[in-house]
């Protein structure tokens, strides 16, 4: 079964400081990965997704992403980050190519940016 | 840009209830899905629901769980007789994938319902 697994609740970083939220997936198959952010009291908003191909992937409002295969890891990251980031972001995956594959969340991680 | 619309925002029911969530997905979309959070807890699949039909399903989405698609635009989630243990934030999403040609459009989430179970 696949799993997402995000190894920390909590992420603080100072503005304009870059910044690095973690994932790590498993799968049997290949692996689709994204990243939504959740703002409070928000539904879940797609960031970026890995499908195949360049292994860095470029996402809404500065994000990227990097796709490591042997170390089955999708980090999110922002060279500078900004105090509105602030939020809480899950990574999931998904291993099948049709729409009905549900996606598979992590716990989430809250990032706080700090003016 | 479009969005994928929950109603109500919050819905507080006493225990045994029924209660029907609805959701309006992106109009060209033609995948559908429920998902949940527990206060505090990751986001869980219930059932994803595809040309009138329920796609696939997760353990959670027991019999006391239903989705229907009663028009062209609306998708609604049911529970039959709601226990302390729904309360949650339910969301609904929706995708245009349609088998490899889309494959892995994103999935575009609702604001969500907050659903208290007293």
């Amino acid at each position: 079964a696949q799993s997402v697994a995000q190894p920390e609740d909590q992420v603080n970083v100072a503005e304009g400081n870059p910044l690095t939220v973690k994932c790590t997936y498993s799968v049997s198959g290949n692996p689709y990965l994204f990243w939504y952010v959740q703002y409070p009291n928000r539904g879940l908003q797609f960031l970026l997704k890995y499908i195949t191909g360049d292994n860095l992937v470029k996402g809404s409002y500065g994000f990227e992403a990097e796709f490591n295969k042997s170390q089955t890891s999708f980090h999110l990251k922002k060279p500078s980050a900004l105090v509105s980031d602030s939020a809480l972001y899950f990574c999931a995956v998904r291993t099948g190519i049709s729409g009905n594959t549900p996606l598979v969340f992590g716990k989430g991680t809250r990032l706080s940016v700090i003016a | 840009e479009p969005e994928v619309t929950q109603t109500p925002s919050h819905q507080v029911t006493q225990m045994g209830q029924e209660v029907i969530l609805r959701c309006v997905p992106i109009s060209n979309h033609l995948y559908f899905y429920w998902y949940r959070q527990i206060l505090g807890q990751k986001v869980e699949f219930l059932v994803s629901f595809y040309n009138n039909e329920i796609s696939e399903k997760s353990e959670i989405f027991d019999d006391q769980f239903s989705v229907e698609r009663p028009d062209g635009s609306n998708f609604t989630l049911k529970i039959r007789s709601t226990k302390l243990e729904d309360s949650a934030m339910y969301f609904c999403a929706s995708s245009r994938d349609r088998g490899l040609t889309y494959s892995n459009q994103p999935q575009h989430f609702g604001d969500g319902t907050r659903l208290s179970i007293l």
